[in-house]
């Protein structure tokens, strides 16, 4: 079965500083998607990048990007510039296509002013 | 308004009674779904609609949940009997046909 394992339950980083949260997953597939998910206090979970599997290229939106490390079925994100309004939970999440999520525990981020 | 709208947003019930949980999608997506979030924890899948046809409920916890979605579009979410393990937030989420999955806010079920 898929798994997803994020190791890291809380992480603190200083305001305009660089932050990576790591994730591990574990699957026989060689085609799937890789997400990685914030849900604010307001519980909405909100797509924050999204990785093809069989896309060799890291995604990036505007100031996250991720380290897609396939052999080592590795996903971490990076977050540049952190803002306070970044402060979340993060969720590193795993699917085939149209098929249903499989989410880590979750690492709560903490931006210090 | 154009995203996954889920009420109530806030239910509290006591122990043995039955709770009825709502998604409204956003319109034309094909697949629905419906998640539980425990505190602390990251969501996990309860069950999965094509249109009306409820394809995958291998999530379900027990024979107490039940969903339904009979014309492919508005789900609902029934616990029978809620038990205080049951509280949780409930996360709908809807899709099209191989795309990413849109979420609403979610309806917090909290059993007394």
């Amino acid at each position: 079965a898929q798994t997803v394992t994020q190791s890291q339950p809380e992480m603190s980083v200083q305001e305009a500083e660089t932050v990576t949260l790591s994730c591990t997953y574990d699957t026989s597939e060689s085609d799937y998607y890789l997400f990685w998910y914030k849900q604010p206090p307001s519980r909405q979970m909100i797509l924050v990048i999204r990785q093809e599997a069989y896309k060799q290229q890291n995604a990036t939106e505007n100031r996250f990007s991720v380290n897609f490390q396939k052999a080592a079925k590795s996903f971490s994100l990076k977050i540049s510039d952190s803002q306070l309004g970044d402060a979340a939970m993060y969720f590193c999440a795993y699917n085939e296509g149209g098929d249903k999520i499989i989410f880590g525990k979750g690492t709560r981020l903490h931006i210090l002013p | 308004g154009a995203g996954v709208s889920q009420s109530p947003r806030y239910k509290v019930a006591k122990r043995g009674q039955d709770v009825a949980l709502r998604c409204d999608p956003i319109s034309g997506h094909v697949s629905l779904f419906w998640y539980q979030q425990a505190l602390g924890q990251g969501p996990e899948f309860l069950t999965y609609f094509q249109n009306e046809a409820q394809l995958d409920k291998s999530g379900l916890p027990s024979d107490r949940f039940f969903a339904e979605r009979p014309e492919g579009s508005v789900s609902t979410l029934k616990i029978q009997r809620t038990q205080q393990e049951d509280s949780a937030v409930y996360l709908c989420a809807s899709a099209k046909t191989n795309q990413p999955q849109h979420f609403g806010d979610g309806t917090r079920l909290s059993i007394l």
